[in-house]
Protein backbone atom coordinates (compact mmCIF):
# COMPACT_ATOMS: atom_id res chain seq x y z
CA UNK A 1 0.00 0.00 0.00
CA UNK A 2 1.07 3.47 -0.58
CA UNK A 3 2.85 5.56 2.25
CA UNK A 4 3.66 9.01 3.40
CA UNK A 5 6.35 9.79 4.97
CA UNK A 6 6.64 13.14 7.36
CA UNK A 7 9.21 14.32 9.85
CA UNK A 8 7.36 13.78 13.42
CA UNK A 9 8.18 17.73 14.53
CA UNK A 10 9.39 20.75 13.19
CA UNK A 11 10.94 23.84 14.80
CA UNK A 12 10.84 27.39 13.97
CA UNK A 13 11.50 30.73 15.03
CA UNK A 14 8.92 33.66 14.86
CA UNK A 15 9.34 35.82 11.42
CA UNK A 16 11.55 32.85 10.21
CA UNK A 17 10.19 30.38 7.15
CA UNK A 18 8.94 26.53 8.13
CA UNK A 19 8.94 23.86 5.71
CA UNK A 20 7.51 20.55 6.45
CA UNK A 21 8.45 17.72 3.84
CA UNK A 22 6.26 14.83 2.44
CA UNK A 23 7.51 11.79 0.85
CA UNK A 24 6.15 8.99 -1.42
CA UNK A 25 7.12 7.19 -4.23
CA UNK A 26 6.24 9.36 -7.49
CA UNK A 27 4.35 12.05 -5.00
CA UNK A 28 5.84 14.52 -7.97
CA UNK A 29 3.06 12.76 -10.31
CA UNK A 30 0.22 13.08 -7.43
CA UNK A 31 -2.03 15.36 -5.97
CA UNK A 32 -1.36 16.66 -2.41
CA UNK A 33 -3.57 18.57 0.30
CA UNK A 34 -2.31 19.63 3.02
CA UNK A 35 -4.12 20.05 6.95
CA UNK A 36 -3.52 21.95 9.71
CA UNK A 37 -4.78 20.86 12.81
CA UNK A 38 -4.72 22.82 16.87
CA UNK A 39 -4.73 20.80 19.53
CA UNK A 40 -8.62 20.01 20.38
CA UNK A 41 -9.85 20.83 17.03
CA UNK A 42 -11.13 19.32 13.53
CA UNK A 43 -8.84 19.63 10.36
CA UNK A 44 -8.65 22.70 8.08
CA UNK A 45 -7.39 22.18 4.53
CA UNK A 46 -4.45 24.98 3.87
CA UNK A 47 -3.25 23.99 0.67
CA UNK A 48 -5.19 21.95 -2.12
CA UNK A 49 -3.68 20.43 -5.32
CA UNK A 50 0.16 20.75 -4.39
CA UNK A 51 -0.06 24.66 -4.65
CA UNK A 52 -3.58 26.27 -4.43
CA UNK A 53 -4.79 28.05 -1.04
CA UNK A 54 -8.03 28.26 -0.24
CA UNK A 55 -10.33 31.42 0.33
CA UNK A 56 -9.12 32.75 3.77
CA UNK A 57 -5.48 31.12 4.51
CA UNK A 58 -3.05 33.19 4.61
CA UNK A 59 -0.58 33.82 1.37
CA UNK A 60 2.11 32.75 3.81
CA UNK A 61 1.16 29.10 3.25
CA UNK A 62 2.33 27.79 0.10
CA UNK A 63 3.19 24.62 -1.72
CA UNK A 64 5.43 22.45 -3.80
CA UNK A 65 5.80 19.26 -4.84
CA UNK A 66 8.19 17.30 -6.84
CA UNK A 67 9.75 14.01 -7.48
CA UNK A 68 9.58 12.42 -4.65
CA UNK A 69 8.46 14.67 -2.09
CA UNK A 70 5.73 17.69 -1.32
CA UNK A 71 7.18 20.91 0.55
CA UNK A 72 4.85 22.84 3.02
CA UNK A 73 6.07 26.05 3.57
CA UNK A 74 5.18 28.86 6.13
CA UNK A 75 6.89 32.00 5.16
CA UNK A 76 7.34 34.32 8.18
CA UNK A 77 5.98 31.69 11.03
CA UNK A 78 3.83 32.92 13.45
CA UNK A 79 2.82 31.89 17.06
CA UNK A 80 -0.71 30.58 15.63
CA UNK A 81 0.62 28.62 12.91
CA UNK A 82 1.93 26.57 15.49
CA UNK A 83 -0.48 22.84 14.83
CA UNK A 84 -0.39 19.80 13.22
CA UNK A 85 0.37 19.44 9.80
CA UNK A 86 -0.81 16.14 8.10
CA UNK A 87 -0.51 15.92 3.97
CA UNK A 88 -2.82 13.69 2.25
CA UNK A 89 -2.70 12.13 -1.52
CA UNK A 90 -4.65 9.48 -3.17
CA UNK A 91 -3.93 5.80 -4.86
CA UNK A 92 -4.86 3.05 -6.43
CA UNK A 93 -8.73 3.58 -4.81
CA UNK A 94 -8.12 5.14 -1.72
CA UNK A 95 -6.85 7.91 0.61
CA UNK A 96 -3.66 8.02 2.17
CA UNK A 97 -2.49 10.34 4.95
CA UNK A 98 1.12 11.15 6.18
CA UNK A 99 1.82 10.28 10.18
CA UNK A 100 1.78 14.15 10.78
CA UNK A 101 4.26 16.90 11.36
CA UNK A 102 4.07 18.77 14.90
CA UNK A 103 5.19 22.45 14.33
CA UNK A 104 6.28 24.29 17.15
CA UNK A 105 7.17 28.18 16.38
CA UNK A 106 9.91 29.28 19.17
CA UNK B 1 -21.57 27.98 6.26
CA UNK B 2 -20.65 24.17 5.55
CA UNK B 3 -21.38 22.00 8.52
CA UNK B 4 -20.97 17.95 9.16
CA UNK B 5 -22.50 17.27 12.48
CA UNK B 6 -22.15 13.54 13.00
CA UNK B 7 -23.70 11.20 16.08
CA UNK B 8 -24.22 7.45 16.91
CA UNK B 9 -20.81 7.56 18.72
CA UNK B 10 -20.26 5.49 22.49
CA UNK B 11 -18.81 2.88 24.31
CA UNK B 12 -19.23 -0.48 22.64
CA UNK B 13 -18.08 -4.13 23.31
CA UNK B 14 -15.88 -6.01 21.08
CA UNK B 15 -17.47 -8.04 18.11
CA UNK B 16 -20.51 -5.62 18.64
CA UNK B 17 -21.78 -3.06 16.18
CA UNK B 18 -21.83 0.96 16.03
CA UNK B 19 -24.07 2.89 13.36
CA UNK B 20 -22.59 6.18 12.85
CA UNK B 21 -24.84 8.58 11.39
CA UNK B 22 -22.98 12.50 9.73
CA UNK B 23 -25.92 15.05 8.70
CA UNK B 24 -24.73 17.91 6.52
CA UNK B 25 -25.52 21.39 5.51
CA UNK B 26 -24.53 24.71 3.51
CA UNK B 27 -23.39 23.03 0.57
CA UNK B 28 -25.34 20.61 -2.38
CA UNK B 29 -24.82 17.24 -0.87
CA UNK B 30 -25.49 15.09 -3.66
CA UNK B 31 -22.91 17.05 -5.20
CA UNK B 32 -19.78 15.96 -3.72
CA UNK B 33 -18.05 13.23 -2.41
CA UNK B 34 -18.20 12.72 1.21
CA UNK B 35 -15.76 10.46 3.73
CA UNK B 36 -15.06 9.26 6.89
CA UNK B 37 -11.53 10.04 8.31
CA UNK B 38 -10.30 8.72 12.32
CA UNK B 39 -7.95 9.55 14.57
CA UNK B 40 -6.56 8.77 18.04
CA UNK B 41 -6.05 11.25 20.16
CA UNK B 42 -2.44 11.91 19.68
CA UNK B 43 -2.02 10.41 16.61
CA UNK B 44 -2.04 10.95 13.23
CA UNK B 45 -5.33 10.87 10.61
CA UNK B 46 -6.74 7.54 9.17
CA UNK B 47 -9.15 7.23 6.59
CA UNK B 48 -11.54 5.22 6.51
CA UNK B 49 -13.95 5.19 3.83
CA UNK B 50 -15.66 7.50 0.88
CA UNK B 51 -18.19 7.64 -1.09
CA UNK B 52 -19.23 9.36 -4.39
CA UNK B 53 -21.96 11.83 -4.42
CA UNK B 54 -24.02 8.98 -6.25
CA UNK B 55 -22.73 6.11 -4.33
CA UNK B 56 -21.50 4.61 -7.69
CA UNK B 57 -17.81 4.44 -6.35
CA UNK B 58 -17.20 3.52 -2.63
CA UNK B 59 -13.44 3.02 -1.00
CA UNK B 60 -12.60 1.18 1.97
CA UNK B 61 -8.81 1.13 3.94
CA UNK B 62 -7.48 -2.36 4.53
CA UNK B 63 -8.06 -2.22 8.23
CA UNK B 64 -11.90 -2.22 7.75
CA UNK B 65 -12.94 -4.00 4.63
CA UNK B 66 -15.19 -6.59 4.97
CA UNK B 67 -16.52 -4.84 8.35
CA UNK B 68 -17.60 -1.76 7.77
CA UNK B 69 -19.91 -0.56 5.20
CA UNK B 70 -20.49 3.15 4.06
CA UNK B 71 -23.57 4.80 2.89
CA UNK B 72 -25.14 8.28 2.07
CA UNK B 73 -29.11 9.59 1.85
CA UNK B 74 -29.25 12.28 -0.47
CA UNK B 75 -32.68 13.35 -0.09
CA UNK B 76 -31.57 13.10 4.12
CA UNK B 77 -28.11 15.24 3.28
CA UNK B 78 -26.72 12.14 5.47
CA UNK B 79 -23.71 10.07 5.71
CA UNK B 80 -23.76 6.67 7.42
CA UNK B 81 -21.05 4.26 8.85
CA UNK B 82 -21.97 0.66 9.84
CA UNK B 83 -19.30 -0.73 11.83
CA UNK B 84 -19.22 -4.53 12.82
CA UNK B 85 -17.16 -7.08 14.04
CA UNK B 86 -15.67 -3.94 16.16
CA UNK B 87 -12.01 -4.38 17.70
CA UNK B 88 -10.23 -2.45 20.52
CA UNK B 89 -8.08 -1.05 17.41
CA UNK B 90 -11.05 0.90 16.07
CA UNK B 91 -11.37 2.74 19.02
CA UNK B 92 -10.87 6.60 17.69
CA UNK B 93 -12.50 9.80 17.32
CA UNK B 94 -14.12 9.78 13.67
CA UNK B 95 -14.65 12.60 11.79
CA UNK B 96 -17.03 13.05 8.91
CA UNK B 97 -15.53 15.43 6.38
CA UNK B 98 -16.46 16.97 2.65
CA UNK B 99 -14.94 15.61 -0.15
CA UNK B 100 -14.06 18.57 -2.98
CA UNK B 101 -15.96 17.09 -5.46
CA UNK B 102 -18.06 14.14 -6.64
CA UNK B 103 -15.52 11.35 -6.98
CA UNK B 104 -14.05 10.36 -3.25
CA UNK B 105 -10.45 10.54 -5.63
CA UNK B 106 -9.37 13.56 -3.95
CA UNK B 107 -9.40 16.17 -1.14
CA UNK B 108 -11.09 16.92 2.18
CA UNK B 109 -12.45 20.78 2.57
CA UNK B 110 -14.44 20.61 5.37
CA UNK B 111 -14.53 18.22 8.34
CA UNK B 112 -17.34 17.94 11.25
CA UNK B 113 -15.98 18.19 15.11
CA UNK B 114 -16.40 14.26 15.00
CA UNK B 115 -17.97 11.33 17.17
CA UNK B 116 -15.58 9.24 20.02
CA UNK B 117 -16.00 5.63 19.37
CA UNK B 118 -14.95 3.44 22.55
CA UNK B 119 -13.92 -0.16 21.98
CA UNK B 120 -13.73 -2.21 25.49
CA UNK B 121 -14.91 -4.96 27.77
Amino acid sequence: SYELTQPPSVSVSPGQTASITCSGDKLGDKYVWWYQQKPGQSPVLVIYQVTKRPSGIPERFSGSSSGNTAILTISGSQAMDEADYHCQAWDSSTVVFGGGTRLTVL
Amino acid sequence: EVQLVESGGGLVQPGRSLRLSCVASGFTFDDFAVHWVRQVPGKGLEWVSGISWSSANIGYADSVKGRFTISRDNAKKSLYLQMDSLRAEDTALYYCAKGTGGSYKGGLDYWGQGTLVTVSS
